[in-house]
């Protein structure tokens, strides 16, 4: 089955510990995206990136890190630095200026 | 910075009425897409729209981006409990092949049966 998979479903951090959030698409795209939603918000784009070993920052990058080692990965690290990491994250990948599709999302919660 | 502005934030309608939300752009969009995302799921893509003043149907849904391709709409006749969820427009923001993909703060859909 092609699809875009996240990994884990939820996931739980103590303050001061940066965790690193799997996203791993089988479709052969170029794009992917890291965003964030807060309960009733909408989509906040984190990073993204257009092709292998390259990305840029979102609208909300500070606290967050990525990779873009292989086509197929784009893992997100949320580090220590930012503050308020509660929420649910969604990656997605597109073929660039097409439609783009999402994983499940992780959610993840500061403990 | 560019921004996509979505309203209104939410909608509550009686099944049988019809919905309208409306995307505005700060700046021209090479196109415009529609998601659905339904509680607790994740978006899903539903339309994109190219063209200057072009209008796309889907059964009850009626898209349409303006002639400035800076505006959009969602139209749904008749909603339905199923039409429930939060609809966002997108749009690709930036020159060239490095434009990123812009979303707006969505319309969350309340349908009473």
């Amino acid at each position: 089955d092609g699809g875009i998979t996240q990994s884990p479903k939820y996931l739980f951090r103590k303050e001061g510990q940066n965790v690193t959030l799997s996203c791993e698409q089988n479709l052969n795209h170029d794009a992917m995206y890291w965003y964030r939603q807060d309960p009733g918000q909408g989509l906040r784009l984190i990073y993204y990136s257009q092709i292998v070993n390259d990305f840029q920052k979102g609208d909300i990058a500070e606290g967050y890190s990525v990779s873009r080692e292989k086509k197929e990965s784009f893992p997100l690290t949320v580090t220590s630095a930012q503050k308020n990491p509660t929420a649910f994250y969604l990656c997605a990948s597109s073929i660039w200026n097409t439609e783009a599709f999402f994983g499940q999302g992780t959610r993840l919660t500061v403990v | 910075g560019q921004q996509v502005m979505q309203i209104p934030q939410y909608q509550h309608v009686q099944e049988g009425e019809d919905f309208t939300t409306y995307c505005n752009s700060s700046t021209t969009l090479s196109n415009i897409q529609w998601y659905k995302q339904r509680p607790g799921g994740h978006p899903v893509f539903l339309i994109q729209l190219v063209k200057s003043g072009e209008v796309k149907k889907q059964k009850r849904l009626t898209f349409q981006f303006g002639e400035a391709k800076k505006n959009s709409s969602l139209h749904i006749t008749a909603t339905q409990t199923t039409d429930v969820g939060t609809y966002f427009c997108a749009g690709l923001v930036g020159p060239g092949n490095t434009g990123k993909l812009i979303f707006g703060q969505g319309t969350t859909l309340q349908v009473k049966p």
